[in-house]
């Protein structure tokens, strides 16, 4: 069915490390992707966003990957820290331009940094 | 400061019961969500609203509704049909065509 999915539940990197959490969506008709950082007990937190007409967007330590032809999206995390350590969400937004967003969530990777 | 603010941040409620979990957002956005996570799990979206006085289903409105009489409110209900209420639900605001802002979310627990 339709659905964002993450390949991979956990990771655990080496705090200094590059971090990479990747994501594949199943609808080619989705037009916007967002990761969100969450936090135990906490809302999720916006971290970067790319809509489908780029491939690439980098932010602060983070860059954001899109991949049309696999229908593959990728965070990575430059120098990770151990304030890093949550869980990472990807989503999609299927919803028409200017119809607001209904975003479709993943099941989220956990990740942690070891000191 | 703009920001989304939902309370009570825990509540409990006794089987039967209905509750309703305050949202209220200051950052002027026209759209309001509200998502249920269940442990190790991701969002599942509730109720949304588009616009004051409008409101749509989402994907497990069942047991649940909102109300939308000003910008500012989306406050939801979680009803006795209900039949495993207990969760972490989420509210979030946008405007039409960006990116969801999250409040800090209500843990809620069935005795």
């Amino acid at each position: 069915g339709e659905s964002v999915g993450l390949h991979l539940p956990t990771l655990s990197v080496q705090e200094g490390d590059n971090s990479i959490i990747n994501c594949a969506y199943s609808n080619s008709a989705s037009d916007y992707f967002i990761w969100y950082k969450q936090e135990s007990g906490k809302g999720p937190q916006f971290i970067i966003d790319i809509r489908s007409n780029m491939d690439k967007r980098q932010g602060q330590r983070v860059t954001v990957l899109l991949n049309k032809t696999v229908k593959h999206l990728s965070l990575q995390i430059a120098a990770t820290q151990p304030g890093d350590s949550a869980v990472y969400f990807c989503a999609e937004n299927r919803a028409p331009e200017g119809q607001g967003g209904k975003l479709i969530f993943g099941q989220g990777t956990e990740l942690s940094v070891k000191p | 400061d703009g920001g989304i603010t939902q309370s009570p941040k825990y509540l409990f409620r006794k089987e039967g019961q209905n509750v309703t979990l305050s949202c209220e957002q200051n950052l002027n956005h026209d759209a309001m969500y509200w998502y249920r996570q269940d442990p190790g799990q991701g969002l599942r979206l509730i109720y949304y609203s588009q616009i004051v006085n409008d409101f749509q289903k989402g994907d497990i409105a069942e047991g649940y509704s909102v109300s939308r009489e000003k910008k500012e409110s989306f406050p939801l209900t979680v009803t006795s049909a209900q039949k495993n209420p207990t969760a972490f639900y989420l509210c979030a605001s946008s405007i039409r065509s960006g990116w969801q802002f999250f409040g800090p979310g209500t843990r809620l627990t069935v005795l």
